[in-house]
């Protein structure tokens, strides 16, 4: 079974440091992108970061850029993020999510996420 | 940047009724990247729809999307009663993904 299962959440003091991670079974851990989303308590969805499949290549949103560090281990099949300096509005459930793409021969290529894990919650309060 | 707009921000409706949500973009984007997912209280989202059109593996044929540029929709035929959630539009590009707020589908 494909699966995806995060930990790591839990309560905070502002400025303080937290690190998440996502357990990854059933599927070639390697292969795939992988992004951290996250949403904030009867908010939205809010893309944070990703990784490519070999780490060459990760992006993350401005929100928290500088603070947050996302890697991965290919031996314990793991995604992980480190977030520092954290503040009152990184409050939200922390999703991880596989991405990836469904390729339609002669016609095109579509990215999505199709892929969730169930969530760690991250509360940042003093 | 490319903004999301859903619209509306709540959809009252009686299972059987057809629900139609929309997704606006700021700028136009390749039908390509914009896809739907679902969320129910206390579950991850749950992907419906890539392409703007194409039915996810499992996902019943009540759910259709369409649209091109920069409107976008997603059509639920006929509510069954599993099908109450909110729903996101998401785009990816330049290696980043953004999502509309949400459409919450509401009983009536």
């Amino acid at each position: 079974e494909v699966q995806l299962v995060e930990s790591g959440g839990g309560l905070v003091k502002p400025g303080g440091s937290l690190r998440l991670s996502c357990a990854a079974s059933g599927f070639t851990f390697s292969s795939y992108t992988m992004n951290w989303v996250r949403q904030a308590p009867g908010k939205g969805l809010e893309w944070v970061s990703s990784i490519t499949s070999t780490s060459s290549y990760i992006y993350y949103a401005d929100s928290v850029k500088g603070r947050f560090t996302i890697s991965r281990d290919y031996v314990k099949n793991s995604l992980y993020l480190q977030m520092n300096n954290l503040r009152a509005e990184d409050t939200a459930v922390y999703y991880c999510a596989r991405e990836d793409i469904i390729i339609i021969p002669g016609a095109d290529f579509y990215y999505v996420m199709d892929v969730w894990g169930q969530g760690t919650t991250v509360t940042v309060s003093s | 940047e490319i903004v999301l707009t859903q619209s509306p921000g709540t959809l009252s409706l009686s299972p059987g009724e057809r629900a139609t949500l929309s997704c606006r973009a700021s700028q136009s984007l390749s039908s390509s990247y914009l896809a739907w997912y679902q969320q129910k209280p206390g579950q991850a989202p749950r992907l419906l729809i890539y392409g703007a059109s194409s039915r996810a593996t499992g996902i019943p044929d009540r759910f259709s999307g369409s649209g091109s540029g920069t409107d976008f929709t997603l059509t639920i035929s006929r509510l069954e009663p599993e099908d109450f959630a909110v729903y996101y539009c998401q785009r990816y590009g330049s290696s980043r993904w953004t999502f509309g707020q949400g459409t919450k589908v509401e009983i009536k």
